[in-house]
């Protein structure tokens, strides 16, 4: 079964680095996301992204964070400077239009 | 604002008892209701979407139902392996992204 694949499993970080989160999507998905899950809470949208654009993002995706799709199939989720509120697992999703499936997840640690 | 609100927050049985659980939802316009399984440090897995009221999905143990305000996620006869967190989120007509409830945490004794 086509599945999702993120990379790292787990990355830590020291405050105020840049790190980079990579997804490979399933590919002949058109749609793609960025979700986070802080311990213990919902899963929170970030980004959604179609047609190399943004179409949607939240309220936490702010200037410090931007997404890419450098390539024909990975897609990135940068954090320029980070802070330890951004401690969270990271979750890249893909979409055909009708449902999604979502990735293993990026454990970040900022310390 | 789409809100979904799931319960109970934890739900413990036993082997083989039936239970179901619950996810109220607001939602201008529903594009889609979908229920997933989360498992400790893994991403959602996919079990259903529903698209309308009276709809009904069905797979192995588990069966969703639909209402104009809710949905339920019936457990039928659990196995100690049906322990998982059990996530409901909704989808907005012309909308890219998903709106998660906080949860149900099923654990099922042998």
């Amino acid at each position: 079964e086509p599945e999702v694949t993120q990379t790292p499993s787990h990355q830590v970080t020291q405050m105020g680095q840049e790190v980079i989160l990579r997804c490979v999507p399933i590919s002949n998905h058109l749609y793609f996301y960025w979700y986070r899950q802080i311990l213990g809470q919902k899963v929170e949208f970030l980004v959604s992204f179609y047609n190399n654009e943004i179409s949607e993002k939240s309220e936490i995706f702010d200037d410090q964070f931007s997404v890419e799709r450098p390539d024909g199939s990975n897609f990135t989720l940068k954090i320029r400077s980070t802070k330890l509120e951004d401690s969270a697992m990271y979750f890249c999703a893909s979409s055909s239009g009708y449902g999604y499936t979502f990735g293993s997840g990026t454990r970040l640690t900022v310390v | 604002e789409d809100q979904v609100t799931q319960s109970p927050e934890a739900l413990r049985l036993q082997e083989g008892e039936s239970s179901s659980l619950n996810c109220s939802y607001t939602v201008s316009g529903l594009r889609g209701l979908f229920w997933y399984r989360q498992d400790p440090g893994k991403g959602p897995e996919f079990l259903f979407t529903l698209y309308s009221a009276g709809e009904e999905k069905e797979k192995e143990r588990l069966k969703a139902t639909l209402t104009k305000k809710e949905s339920f996620l019936h457990i039928t006869a659990p196995k100690p392996e049906d322990s998982a967190t059990y996530l409901c989120a909704v989808q907005a007509r012309g909308d890219y992204k998903l709106s998660f409830g906080a949860g149900t945490t099923v654990t099922v004794r042998a």
